[in-house]
């Protein structure tokens, strides 16, 4: 069965440094999302992505946020300068039509020290 | 702004017992709602969800769940539990498409726990 993956599992960086977090969505989906959930609270919506092009966010994503989809197949979150309220477990998911089943991926848990 | 509400943090259960998660949301029409259970180190799995027509829905492992319009509820049942259901579930709800809008907005979860 075909499955979202990310890469790291888990990810140590000091505060200030940059970090890239990356995820291969099923290869026929079209959309693609980042959610994140701060250990202990909601799963919340960071970012949806669809034809190379932001198309929501929230307003936890804001300038030391960015996605790209550099290739076919991957999809990365960046965060520029990472901050200690940064750590938490980071969810790709990709759902092949709009507000069709999101499949997500197992996560990358960001620990910002 | 839509909310989700998830009014019990925990629940045990006995393995065998049946289970009833609650779920209301805050939204003027009818959201797209879903049920996603999450597994320790695993991702999010989707147990079932309702975008219209009967309110009574069906999913994976044995879960169904009742969408109630006048209670702006979406419950999730299962008869009889069994010990591998322990997790976290989560209810979420999208806006829907004649709004744009895909994000899910997902409640703050239920932690069920399974006594033998």
């Amino acid at each position: 069965e075909p499955e979202v993956t990310q890469t790291p599992s888990h990810q140590v960086t000091q505060m200030g440094q940059e970090v890239i977090l990356r995820c291969v969505p099923i290869s026929n989906h079209l959309y693609f999302y980042w959610y994140r959930q701060i250990l202990g609270q909601k799963v919340e919506f960071l970012v949806s992505f669809y034809n190379n092009e932001i198309s929501e966010k929230s307003e936890i994503f804001d300038d030391q946020f960015s996605v790209e989809r550099p290739d076919g197949s991957n999809f990365t979150l960046k965060i520029r300068s990472t901050k200690l309220e940064d750590s938490a477990m980071y969810f790709c998911a990709s759902s092949e039509l709009p507000l069709n089943e999101q499949f997500f991926g197992p996560g990358t848990r960001l620990t910002v020290l | 702004a839509q909310s989700v509400t998830q009014p019990d943090i925990h629940i045990t259960v006995s393995e065998g017992a049946s289970l009833e998660l609650r779920c209301n949301y805050s939204y003027g029409a009818t959201p797209y709602l879903f049920w996603y259970v999450q597994s320790p180190g695993q991702g999010l799995q989707l147990l079932l969800k309702y975008f219209s027509g009967d309110t009574l829905v069906q999913g994976i492992k044995g879960f169904e769940a009742e969408f109630k319009r006048s209670q702006s509820s979406f419950n999730l049942r299962k008869p009889s539990v069994h010990w591998s259901d322990a997790a976290e579930y989560f209810c979420a709800v999208a806006l829907g498409m004649d709004t744009g809008r895909r994000a899910l907005t997902f409640g703050s979860g239920t932690r069920l726990q399974v006594q033998p």
